[in-house]
C-alpha cells in the first residue's frame, strides 16, 4: 500500500498569510494521481485539487498543487477565514486508494 | 441540484450488520463509480471500496474483503453498504463519494461526496 505522510500535523496561521502543506509518498505515485481535499465540521469533503496540481470546479485560485512522484504541496497563497480546516491528500494510482494523516490549518 | 443524500445514524451492538444507503440526484446514476470512505472519530480516512452502478462491479481494500458488500439499485439511484461482524473499532463515520467513470480510471479522486453516516457500535 501507499502510505502518505502529511506535515506539518498542524499549521498555525493568521488571515492573509501563506499556508504551505506538504504530502509525501512511499513510492512514486504514477501520473500524478494525487488529489487534495478540504473538510470542515458537519460539511461534506470538498474536492480542492486533482492530478496533483488542477483546479477542481469552483475552488479559488490562491489554491494551488505542485509536486510529482513522491513530493507533493498544497499551497494557499492568502489565507481566508473560511479556509481554516483539515486538509487531506490521496493518492488514486494504486489499489488500496490512501490518504494522508491531514493538516489542521488554525488561527494563530 | 448534484448530490448524495445518506441515510440517518445507526446504533448497533457488536457482532450485528448495518446498512448505509446513499442516493444520487441531479446528475446520471449510471455514468460515474462511487466509493465509501470511512473515519473513526477523530482519525483520518480510510477507503472501503467501490462499486460500478452500472453493473454493479465491485472491488473492496484488503482490510474489509469479506466483511463488506456494495450494492446499486438503479430504480432508486441509491447504492448501499453494508458491514458485517461489527466491533467496537467500526465506529465512525462513514462516507461515500463519487467517483470516475466511464472516461476515466476505476480508481479516481471524488469530486462529490456526502456528509456521512455515523455508525456506532457498543454493547
Amino acid at each position: 500500500d501507499i502510505v502518505l505522510t502529511q506535515s506539518p500535523g498542524t499549521l498555525s496561521l493568521s488571515p492573509g498569510e501563506r499556508a504551505t502543506l506538504s504530502c509525501r509518498a512511499s513510492q512514486t505515485i504514477g501520473n500524478s494521481y494525487l488529489a487534495w481535499y478540504q473538510q470542515k465540521p458537519g460539511q461534506a469533503l470538498r474536492l480542492l485539487i486533482f492530478g496533483a496540481s488542477s483546479r477542481a470546479s469552483g475552488i479559488p485560485d490562491r489554491f494551488s498543487g505542485s509536486g510529482s512522484g513522491t513530493d507533493f504541496t498544497l499551497t494557499i497563497s492568502r489565507l481566508e477565514p473560511e479556509d481554516f480546516a483539515v486538509y487531506y491528500c490521496q493518492q488514486y494510482d494504486n489499489s488500496p486508494l490512501t490518504f494522508g494523516g491531514g493538516t489542521k490549518v488554525e488561527i494563530k | 441540484q448534484v448530490q448524495l443524500v445518506q441515510s440517518g445514524a445507526e446504533m448497533k451492538k457488536p457482532g450485528a450488520s448495518v446498512k448505509v444507503s446513499c442516493k444520487a440526484s441531479g446528475y446520471t446514476f449510471t455514468t460515474y463509480y462511487v466509493h465509501w470512505v470511512r473515519q473513526a472519530p477523530g482519525q483520518g480516512l480510510e477507503w472501503m471500496g467501490i462499486i460500478n452502478p452500472n453493473g454493479g462491479r465491485t472491488s473492496y481494500a484488503k482490510n474489509f474483503q469479506g466483511r463488506v458488500t456494495l450494492t446499486s439499485d438503479a430504480s432508486t439511484t441509491t447504492v448501499y453498504m453494508e458491514l458485517s461482524s461489527l466491533g467496537s473499532e467500526d465506529t465512525a463515520m462513514y462516507y461515500c463519494a463519487r467517483g470516475g467513470g466511464q472516461n476515466s480510471g476505476w480508481y479516481w479522486y471524488s469530486d462529490l461526496w456526502g456528509r456521512g453516516t455515523l455508525v456506532t457500535v457498543s454493547s
